[in-house]
């Protein structure tokens, strides 16, 4: 069956440090994916998107990669501050365009001081 | 431009009621999505519209769900009757055309519980 999964649930690190947060899918070959941020209350928000034939994306303190043989997205906040605390959502676009997305339940960050 | 705008935000109503929802996309954007979120299942698309026209409803969990979008510029989604197992988070979101960004721009969502 068709999965796509985030590492935990919740996640709970040191303000200043790296938060890598994991997403794997099986039985999906993604054109795209996508990264989201959520906070309690509101909407996602998209931060990034990645091709299948792209390794790595940056913006700002964020990175993300995308392994197709390991089926894997990593995504990273660099020097992670309290306002980096959300929910973030790792999302596939299964073709190039037109289509919806599908979507990881997330992982909640909390960035302590 | 104000996003896209959900209404209402929260709505309490009891098992056998009619709820409609409603959302307002972003001028210009092609596509709209109707999403549903819980903290079992996550963020589960029910269907999605291209210029108006509805493309996949297998997401819409049953017959008590419908869907419509009259023109470009607004949406609905109905629950008749609604039970307490629809209670969750609907969030509605557009996108632009394949001309543009595959970003989603998601509503504030509106928050339904079914007593």
């Amino acid at each position: 069956s068709q999965k796509i999964e985030q590492n935990s649930e919740a996640l709970n690190i040191q303000e200043g440090k790296t938060a890598t947060l994991t997403c794997n899918y099986t039985n999906y070959s993604p054109a795209y994916l996508q990264w989201y941020r959520q906070d309690p209350g509101r909407g996602p928000v998209f931060l990034l998107l990645i091709r299948e034939n792209e390794k790595e994306k940056r913006k700002e303190r964020l990175k993300v990669t995308f392994d197709t043989t390991l089926k894997q997205s990593l995504f990273h906040i660099t020097a992670s501050q309290p306002a980096d605390s959300a929910t973030y959502l790792c999302a596939l676009e299964l073709n190039s365009g037109n289509t919806p997305l599908v979507f990881g339940k997330g992982t909640r960050l909390s960035v302590i001081a | 431009d104000a996003g896209v705008i959900q209404s209402p935000r929260h709505e309490v109503t009891e098992m056998g009621q009619e709820v409609t929802l409603r959302c307002k996309p972003i001028s210009g954007h092609d596509y709209l999505f109707w999403y549903r979120q819980t903290m079992m299942r996550g963020l589960e698309l029910l269907i999605y519209f291209n210029n108006n026209v509805p493309i996949d409803d297998s997401g819409m969990p049953e017959d008590r769900f419908s869907a419509k979008m009259p023109n470009a510029s607004f949406s609905t989604l109905k629950i008749q009757p609604s039970e307490p197992r629809d209670s969750a988070v609907y969030f509605c979101a557009s996108r632009a055309g394949t001309s543009g960004s595959n970003e989603q721009f998601f509503g504030p969502g509106t928050r339904l519980t079914v007593l």
